[in-house]
């Protein structure tokens, strides 16, 4: 079974300028994540999708960061523009279990360091 | 919304001993709570995990025990090897706006010493 694919693996940009990550999830999987992993810290939720509707973008800082899933399979996390603050890991999963209550397959991330 | 701690935040234990992670967690209502072991440079995978109607539970050299009344759980790993050199990530499951947000915390850095 293929894992949760991720692209690309490693980022430079400068500071106010834009990126954009692809996530491609385990098929069949409809609910879908974007974590952002800062070094030194535990994953943090950006967004969670269930198939293409978005369940939980809360903690998502919309005036810069964008997501989305529109044909509820592979989705894109867009920053613009980018902060010193977003060098980050970003962490893309996916889950057959819908409520958060099941396992997480996480993808290899995107690793994300803005100058 | 569930906040997550885990103590201590790094670790270092010989080969052949147990090494035990306690996390806290804040909010009653959490109901999931799963371990995650992410090695230098891979991604989190999962381990083990419990849900709040069990006490504990145990995979081969691995167990997590849960104290709902203390709202806290630990993930206990005997016979260490050095493969179990990693971070370590407790997390929680509770509702929030109609939805259920899993919560890690900020990882335990396990070091086994030859």
């Amino acid at each position: 079974e293929a894992g949760v694919a991720q692209s690309p693996r490693y980022k430079i940009i400068e500071k106010r300028q834009s990126v954009a990550f692809w996530c491609n999830p385990i098929s069949g999987h409809a609910t879908l994540y974007w974590y952002q992993q800062i070094l030194g810290q535990g994953p943090k939720l950006l967004i969670q999708f269930q198939n293409n509707g978005v369940v939980d973008d809360s903690q998502l800082p919309k005036d810069r960061f964008s997501a989305e899933r529109l044909k509820g399979v592979d989705s894109t996390l867009k920053i613009q523009p980018a902060k010193l603050e977003d060098s980050a890991v970003y962490l893309c999963a996916s889950s057959f279990v819908s409520d958060s209550t099941g396992e997480l397959f996480f993808g290899e991330g995107s690793r994300l360091t803005v100058l | 919304g569930e906040n997550v701690e885990q103590h201590p935040s790094t670790l270092s234990v010989q080969e052949g001993d147990s090494a035990v992670i306690k996390c806290t967690y804040s909010d009653s209502a959490s109901n999931y709570f799963p371990w995650y072991k992410q090695e230098l440079g891979k991604r989190p995978q999962l381990i083990i995990d419990i849900r709040s109607n069990v006490g504990e539970k145990k995979d081969q050299r691995i167990a997590v025990t849960l104290n709902k009344t203390a709202k806290h759980f630990s993930l206990h790993i005997t016979e260490t090897q050095p493969e179990d050199s990693a971070v370590y990530f407790c997390a929680g499951t509770a509702p929030r706006d109609g939805n259920n947000r899993l919560a890690f915390g900020k990882g335990n850095q396990v070091v086994v010493i030859p």
